[in-house]
């Protein structure tokens, strides 16, 4: 199994354009989240997802979009981008019916790493 | 309110050591998660902890849930070079069982 993937791993975009970003679990779990970490403010959660089709903001949303439109994948777009997202955004996991693990236990991708100039 | 915060900062210690560090809160919690971020890399959960008083290991490291369930202790022990790395809590923020908040991490540098 691969786990939790996210691409692209790095990213330079110029102030005003958009991107999505993919995530993508092949553990069989309804949620998946969105973070950004920023240098001393550890992680801050963007959106997230409790099952395919369902969406709900976080802590921090503003500029940010979500979709889970496959149970599998959860896409992060921002549609203007600003400097003030330069961050590291890391996508997580977690939960599946039977499984072993609770909910609560969120398993995360390696990350990708945007600088909007 | 749901702020975790975590001390120390950051340290320094020498390979062979032992290293305690602790995660607090104004809040109690149900849950208490423990995580690891390697340079460059995603966090990786070493543990969970889900009783008041609990005390779980893995491997070198030992977690124990604070009978207040305002608090979080982490010990590691023997420490390795690849022990280096940020060390996050987290815990589950109230009314919702999918959303964590995490502290601001310990960053553990380990000299040979």
């Amino acid at each position: 199994n691969a786990g939790v993937t996210q691409t692209p791993k790095f990213r330079v975009l110029k102030t005003g354009q958009s991107m999505t970003l993919l995530c993508a679990q092949d553990m069989n779990h309804e949620y998946m989240y969105w973070y950004r970490q920023d240098p001393g403010m550890g992680l801050r959660l963007i959106h997230y997802s409790v099952g395919e089709g369902t969406t709900a903001k976080g802590e921090v949303p503003d500029g940010y979009n979500v979709s889970r439109l496959k149970k599998q994948n959860f896409l992060l777009g921002l549609e203007s981008a600003a400097p003030s997202q330069t961050s590291v955004y890391f996508c997580a996991s977690s939960y599946s019916a039977g499984g072993t693990f609770s909910y609560n236990e969120q398993f995360f991708g390696p990350g990708t790493r945007l600088t909007v100039l | 309110g749901q702020q975790l915060n975590q001390s120390p900062q950051s340290m320094f210690i020498q390979e062979g050591e032992d290293v305690s560090m602790n995660c607090t809160s104004s809040s109690i919690f149900n849950t208490w998660l423990w995580y690891k971020q390697d340079p460059g890399e995603g966090p990786v959960l070493l543990i969970a902890l889900y009783k008041a008083g609990e005390l779980t290991s893995n491997g070198r490291l030992t977690a124990q849930f604070g009978i207040t369930r305002k608090d979080s202790f982490l010990n590691i022990s023997a420490s390795i070079p690849s022990d280096v790395g940020i060390y996050f809590c987290a815990a589950p923020k109230t009314g919702t069982a999918s959303k964590l908040t995490f502290g601001t991490g310990t960053r553990l540098q380990v000299t040979l």
